[in-house]
């Protein structure tokens, strides 16, 4: 059984740019939750997505945004990158209230 | 708003002896849930242990336990004979049950173990 895949593992944007991260949740998996996790930190709560509709959202500026597809897969998109997005990204999938952790994708900006 | 917080940013342990991690609290929930994740150099957020508030019993897995004071909003976890293994960063995080908060895990800021042979 297929947990919570990721991609890319790794990413180098500039400042200024866009990016979009993926999200394959884990089979049986409807909602997937993204967290931003900043070094030496624990992860903040970007947004959650089920039935292909934001669900809730963190405190987060409109740069972040998100889409879930009819496969309940998932991505974070965000735009006009800063120095601070770096990170590493994580998604989770979960159905009641278990959740599985992808592995993340780490975002350094230059 | 919910906070959780971790007071111990850096643990250490002999292998085979045993460490407890602390962890608080504040919500004005009454019904929630509780976790403790451990994150390996690997990076994947693993589940250690979950806490019904509703139960009075301590969760236990294995080698882990829990001490959750639901009056003072504590919660520890308690990992006996410690193993190379269980080095990693672990998380306490909190949801609540139900509610616009729904699914959202609030975490602390971590606690690093390391377990010495």
């Amino acid at each position: 059984d297929a947990g919570v895949t990721q991609s890319p593992t790794h990413l180098i944007k500039t400042r200024g740019q866009q990016v979009t991260l993926r999200c394959s949740p884990k089979s049986g998996h409807d909602t997937v939750s993204w967290y931003q996790q900043a070094l030496g930190q624990g992860p903040q709560f970007i947004f959650q997505y089920y039935e292909e509709e934001e669900r809730q959202r963190g405190n987060f500026p409109d740069r972040f945004s998100g889409h879930q597809f009819p496969n309940y897969s998932s991505e974070l998109n965000v735009n006009a990158l800063l120095l601070g997005d770096s990170a590493l990204y994580l998604c989770a999938s979960s159905l009641s209230y278990g959740y599985t952790f992808g592995s993340g994708t780490r975002l350094t900006v230059v | 708003a919910q906070t959780v917080t971790q007071s111990q940013p850096e643990m250490s342990v002999q292998e085979a002896e045993t460490v407890t991690l602390s962890c608080t609290y504040d919500t004005s929930e009454n019904n929630y849930y509780l976790f403790w994740y451990k994150q390996p150099p690997s990076r994947q957020m693993i589940l250690v242990i979950r806490q019904e508030a509703y139960k009075q019993q301590n969760a236990t897995e294995n080698r882990f336990s829990v001490n959750f004071q639901k009056a003072a909003k504590s919660f520890s976890l308690k990992i006996s004979d410690s193993q190379l293994g269980d080095t990693a960063m672990y998380f306490c995080a909190f949801r609540r049950v139900g509610g616009t908060s729904y699914g959202k895990l609030t975490f602390g800021q971590g606690t690093i173990l390391t377990v010495h042979p």
